[in-house]
């Protein structure tokens, strides 16, 4: 079946303009996490939706990242007035359920982010 | 801060020899411990993964083991092969935090005929 799919691919943007980025989760996962990998960093959490909430934001480094989802399928994150330092690639990931905390989070292939 | 502390940043393994990568960890809350594999331009894909109930879990090649005592966990994979080179995650969660993983910053293996 099909997997996590994120788009675009690659964005090139010039700094200070708006970027959004899309993820379409596995069908039926109600679960939904954003991370943030940079060079060297490992995966940065970003935030996590369940179902259409989103009980985590803990991880959005600033005001000018925000991220929603609707109903309960796609999700955009999206990054105001980037930065360099936003540069990065942006992983998104479902999971079929929080019942059983061993579910996999199963990642697309990202989207790799570069402010000029 | 990093949640999960991961050694060594690089690996050099030659074909058939046994490539080990260590993670630690301080908080005790930790209940889920999983590994991630990556290949250049993919997302990551879960390789193996254990809880602290058990010491011990091999699948094929790959083996983790636990020490609940020493906050530690390793990931073994025997009989090294090139195709094997990639990009290695250990990764913790707990429950309170909603399945919300904590990345170490990965170990980038590379097995040599």
């Amino acid at each position: 079946g099909a997997g996590v799919s994120q788009s675009p691919s690659n964005k090139v943007t010039e700094k200070g303009k708006d970027v959004e980025l899309r993820c379409d989760p596995i069908s039926g996962h109600t679960a939904l996490y954003w991370y943030r990998q940079s060079l060297g960093q490992g995966l940065e959490f970003l935030i996590y939706f369940q179902g259409n909430s989103a009980p985590d934001k803990s991880g959005l480094p600033s005001d000018r990242f925000s991220a929603e989802r609707t109903g309960g399928s796609v999700s955009t994150l999206t990054i105001q007035r980037t930065q360099q330092e936003d540069s990065a690639v942006y992983l998104c990931a479902s999971s079929p359920s929080l019942v059983d905390r061993g579910k996999t989070q199963y990642f697309g292939p990202g989207t790799r982010l570069l402010v000029l | 801060q990093q949640q999960v502390k991961q050694s060594p940043q690089s690996l050099i393994v030659q074909k058939g020899g046994i490539s080990i990568i260590n993670c630690a960890y301080e908080n005790t809350a930790f209940d889920y411990f999983p590994w991630y594999q990556q290949f250049p331009g993919k997302g990551p894909a879960l390789l193996i993964a254990i809880r602290p109930d058990v010491s011990e879990k091999k699948e094929g090649r790959f083996t983790i083991s636990f020490n609940k005592s020493a906050k530690q966990f390793s990931l073994h994979i025997m009989d090294s092969q090139p195709g094997d080179s990639a990009t290695y995650f250990c990764a913790a969660s707990r429950g309170s935090t909603l399945g919300r993983l904590y990345f170490g910053r990965g170990t980038q293996l590379t097995v040599w005929p």
